[in-house]
């Protein structure tokens, strides 16, 4: 069964600095990657997808890049902003079987003024 | 243009009631998700629809849940003889046919407390 891990639980940065965000996952036979943004009671915002075929995705601020092979994303954000603060998701979605998306358990984030 | 919208936002109950979540999902997509997120946990899969048939019920916890959709639009999931382990919070996502890319678009959530 899949399983995807996001680390670290929780980050605190000061406002203005790049950070970097971990998913990993088990099995590398995935058909895409998601990353999502969930504010505190809210639902889920999608950020960046991912295909299996792509290395990396850009909006604004933030890159996400992919490495299948290795079970691998990365979430960068540059020039943080105390709005960044929420918690952020990644999620998989496999190439056969399950339609479904796997998630991780997310990093929730703080970005002090 | 309007996204997913599930009802109520909020739903307290007493342990045995059966309560009923809506979820409506964006115009034209086929494709319709419960997914249910615990504290402390990361969210799990329920149940998937495609038009108003379930391929995938995989993720049902147990007899005392099930969901339906109708019209290929609105779906309902429903939990009969509630616990409090059924206390999370309920999202609904939502897939444009033909949308190769999988990309799920997902709506405000149903918090649910069992007492």
């Amino acid at each position: 069964k899949q399983e995807v891990t996001q680390i670290p639980a929780a980050l605190s940065v000061p406002e203005g600095e790049n950070l970097v965000l971990n998913c990993s996952f088990t099995d590398s036979a995935i058909y895409n990657l998601q990353w999502f943004r969930q504010d505190p009671g809210k639902g889920l915002t999608s950020l960046l997808l991912i295909q299996s075929s792509q290395r990396e995705q850009t909006s604004g601020r933030l890159n996400a890049s992919l490495d299948k092979s290795s079970g691998r994303s990365t979430l960068y954000i540059a020039a943080s902003q105390p709005g960044d603060s929420a918690t952020y998701l990644c999620a998989v979605k496999e190439r056969t079987g399950a339609n479904n998306l796997f998630f991780g358990t997310g990093t929730r984030l703080t970005v002090i003024p | 243009g309007a996204g997913v919208s599930q009802s109520p936002s909020n739903k307290v109950t007493e342990k045995g009631k059966d309560v009923e979540l809506r979820c409506d999902p964006i115009s034209g997509h086929t494709a319709l998700y419960w997914y249910r997120q615990s504290l402390g946990q990361g969210l799990e899969f329920l149940i998937y629809f495609q038009g108003n048939s379930a391929p995938d019920k995989s993720g049902l916890p147990s007899d005392r849940f099930s969901a339906e959709r109708t019209g290929g639009s609105v779906s309902t999931l429903t939990i009969q003889r509630t616990q409090q382990e059924d206390s999370a919070v309920y999202l609904c996502a939502s897939r444009r046919a033909g949308e190769t890319r999988g990309e799920q678009f997902f709506g405000p959530g149903t918090r649910l407390t069992v007492l």
